[in-house]
């Protein structure tokens, strides 16, 4: 079980530039989810899937946000322009089931100058 | 809407001294309930968690956690700090009445010789 992957483990970027973070679930595990963490905020949850379907995206802060998961091992998140305010170590998690343990990947540290 | 809370944004202990960290979870049903850790610069690691089998849950080095009903809390601890338990820890609860795991604003642990 090599875990949740994620990559790149940093980006910087500036601001008006697309940014693309990538992450590879636990084989098996039906649920996905990206968070943000920043220490104003703490940890957010943004969106997450159910079998490569988008169930809830109310955390999505705002258009410039989009996430996919074109199948079951792969899914992206990206903004679109970059803003310095999106600065901040976003995390993708997977389980089995909705209230099943998380497995975090190592996160993606993204500063936006 | 449902809750948790993390009594303390900070806790300080000696090495060696009792550890406590304080989560209640607002819910009229009993949830799952789950302790996580986060080391520096990694992803949320799963500590331990509750799902009714028994109210009191042992994890990995060394923690545990009681449930406790009546006072809807599910507090952790652990009888002799190390220094390796530096660290911020995160309550979180699912199950039923809560839609997705709701995770608490987390606890800093600092641990001094």
């Amino acid at each position: 079980d090599a875990g949740v992957i994620q990559s790149p483990r940093h980006e910087v970027t500036e601001m008006g530039q697309e940014v693309t973070l990538r992450c590879k679930p636990i084989s098996g595990h039906d649920y996905l989810f990206w968070y943000r963490q920043t220490m104003m905020r703490g940890l957010e949850l943004l969106i997450y899937f159910n079998n490569n379907v988008p169930i809830d995206d109310s955390g999505m802060p705002e258009d410039r946000f989009s996430a996919k998961m074109p199948n079951a091992s792969f899914s992206t998140l990206k903004i679109q322009p970059s803003e310095p305010r999106d600065s901040a170590v976003y995390f993708c998690a997977s389980s089995r089931q909705i209230n099943s343990p998380l497995h975090f990947g190592n996160g993606t540290r993204l500063t936006v100058t | 809407a449902q809750s948790v809370t993390q009594l303390g944004s900070h806790v300080s202990v000696s090495e060696g001294a009792l550890v406590l960290l304080r989560c209640n979870y607002s819910s009229s049903v009993p949830p799952y309930l789950f302790w996580y850790v986060q080391y520096p610069n990694q992803g949320l690691q799963l500590l331990l968690k509750y799902t009714s089998a028994a109210t009191l849950v042992k994890g990995i080095n060394g923690f545990e956690a009681e449930f406790k009903k009546s006072e809807t809390s599910f507090h952790l601890t652990k009888p002799s700090a190390h220094m390796s338990d530096a660290a911020e820890y995160f309550c979180a609860a699912g199950g039923t009445g809560f839609q997705k795991l709701v995770f608490g604003t987390g606890t800093r642990l600092l641990v001094s010789p």
